[in-house]
């Protein structure tokens, strides 16, 4: 089963632009990561943010969750053709603390 | 190195054969995850243990599936009678704790003929 959706499926956008990526979540949690893959390989922990939490940076990454919205976002600032990946968000729920992970976006930079 | 590994790499087999996955997670890390990939899609959770403890498996998997994590360590994922449907990438991946991030490992390629 999986729990968050993200949108857009798929982002191609130039190199030096912005990238934003959404994700839609069901049920309560008590935080919410992104992730990384690139093709054919494991995935990389980006960064997590808790419930109580409404902004996160790391670098180039900046993460929001909106909990009343059940939704967070992934911006990648000033992309480099090293970002083209697939991102998925995961969600560990409060019921559980099982990692459930959504369908991905599939991001390309364009040089 | 004291990532997440994972053995096989690749794996192909004939149907109707039994597979065995082994997963070697960060050493201090008591949770570790099961997961099954296939192209185009995110990881779909299999099951999970809390040190030796196996906490759910997943509804989705047939008995066919089985997993173990004996004395807290590593893990093995062994399917039986394997279908073609089984075709996947199969991955691991430990945390330290329940509620912290998970670290992968490489993932096994399972091809079934």
């Amino acid at each position: 089963s999986q729990q968050g959706e993200e949108d857009p499926q798929a982002l191609s956008i130039q190199e030096g632009e912005n990238a934003t990526m959404n994700c839609s979540y069901k049920t309560s949690i008590n935080n919410l990561q992104w992730y990384r893959q690139n093709s054919g390989r494991g995935l990389v922990h980006l960064i997590l943010i808790r419930s109580n939490e409404r902004e996160k940076h790391s670098g180039r990454l900046r993460v929001t969750l909106d909990t009343s919205k059940k939704s967070s976002s992934l911006l990648i600032t000033a992309s480099r053709a090293a970002d083209t990946a697939s991102y998925f968000c995961a969600t560990v729920l409060n019921r559980d603390d099982k990692i459930i992970f959504g369908k991905g976006t599939r991001l390309h930079i364009l040089p | 190195d004291t990532g997440v590994s994972q053995d096989p790499r690749h794996k192909i087999t004939k149907r109707g054969q039994n597979v065995t996955f082994r997963c070697d997670p960060i050493s201090e890390h008591n949770r570790l995850y099961w997961y099954r990939q296939t192209l185009g899609q995110g990881p779909e959770f299999l099951t999970y243990f809390q040190n030796e403890a196996q906490l759910e498996k997943s509804r989705l998997l047939s008995d066919r599936f089985s997993a173990e994590r004996p004395k807290g360590s590593f893990s093995t994922l062994e399917i039986q009678r394997t279908e073609q449907g089984d075709s996947a990438m199969y991955l691991c991946a430990s945390s330290f704790n329940s509620r912290t991030e998970a670290f992968f490992g490489q993932g096994t390629r399972l091809t079934v003929v």
